[in-house]
């Protein structure tokens, strides 16, 4: 079965830190991954998007890294901010299917 | 560039109606997708148009359709409406094109609730 999880489920940090964000999938045969950003309420904000030949991509602060052989990503945040608070949520293109399949996502604080 | 476009935002239905919810991709985008949002499920995938013709589609009842017009902008109908689908109901769009490079980018969602 073709399933995304999202490790920690809640993250509450001091403003400043460094963060990771884990992702891991059950299946290698992806096309891509992508990071999302949903604030509360609100749509979701494409972060970062790694095709299944690259290792990473980074933008900003953020930089993402895919792992095909082990079934993983992360998301790395550098001197994390207030404004960095949201849900943030990893999906995986499976080459069988045809869609997105969701993490349950991993909400993130950002305490001042 | 204009993003993606859904309308209206908010919606509020009783059990038994329909409703239709309408998605204006990105300029130049062929494929549209639709997803449900609620905090039990998380997001699941519900159909997928490309060129005016459905090419994917999820696991959900016939109650849920969706159709494409030739400009590409989408709506997605739900008929007989049960008290569970009340969700945000967010539409993705993407070039469609070339999926190892297809980033998908989404609008900020339709929240419908059924009471």
């Amino acid at each position: 079965k073709q399933e995304v999880t999202q490790i920690p489920a809640a993250l509450s940090v001091p403003e400043g830190e460094n963060l990771v964000l884990n992702c891991s999938f059950t299946d290698s045969a992806i096309y891509n991954l992508q990071w999302f950003r949903q604030d509360p309420g609100k749509g979701l904000t494409s972060l970062l998007l790694i095709q299944s030949s690259q290792r990473e991509q980074t933008s900003g602060r953020l930089n993402a890294s895919l792992d095909k052989s082990s079934g993983r990503s992360t998301l790395y945040i550098a001197a994390s901010q207030p404004g960095d608070s949201a849900t943030y949520l990893c999906a995986v293109f499976y080459n069988q299917g045809g869609k997105l399949i969701f993490g349950q996502g991993t909400e993130l604080s950002v305490k001042p | 560039k204009a993003g993606v476009t859904q309308t209206p935002r908010y919606l509020i239905k009783t059990r038994g109606q329909q409703v239709t919810l309408s998605c204006s991709p990105i300029s130049g985008h062929r494929s549209v997708s639709w997803y449900q949002q609620t905090p039990g499920q998380g997001l699941q995938f519900l159909f997928e148009y490309f060129s005016e013709t459905q090419r994917n589609k999820g696991n959900f009842p016939g109650r849920f359709s969706g159709r494409q017009f030739s400009n590409s902008r989408s709506e997605m109908n739900v008929s007989t409406l049960e008290l569970g689908d009340s969700a945000l109901y967010l539409c993705a769009s993407s070039d469609g094109m070339r999926v190892r490079n297809t980033e998908a980018f989404f609008g900020q969602g339709t929240r419908l609730t059924v009471v």
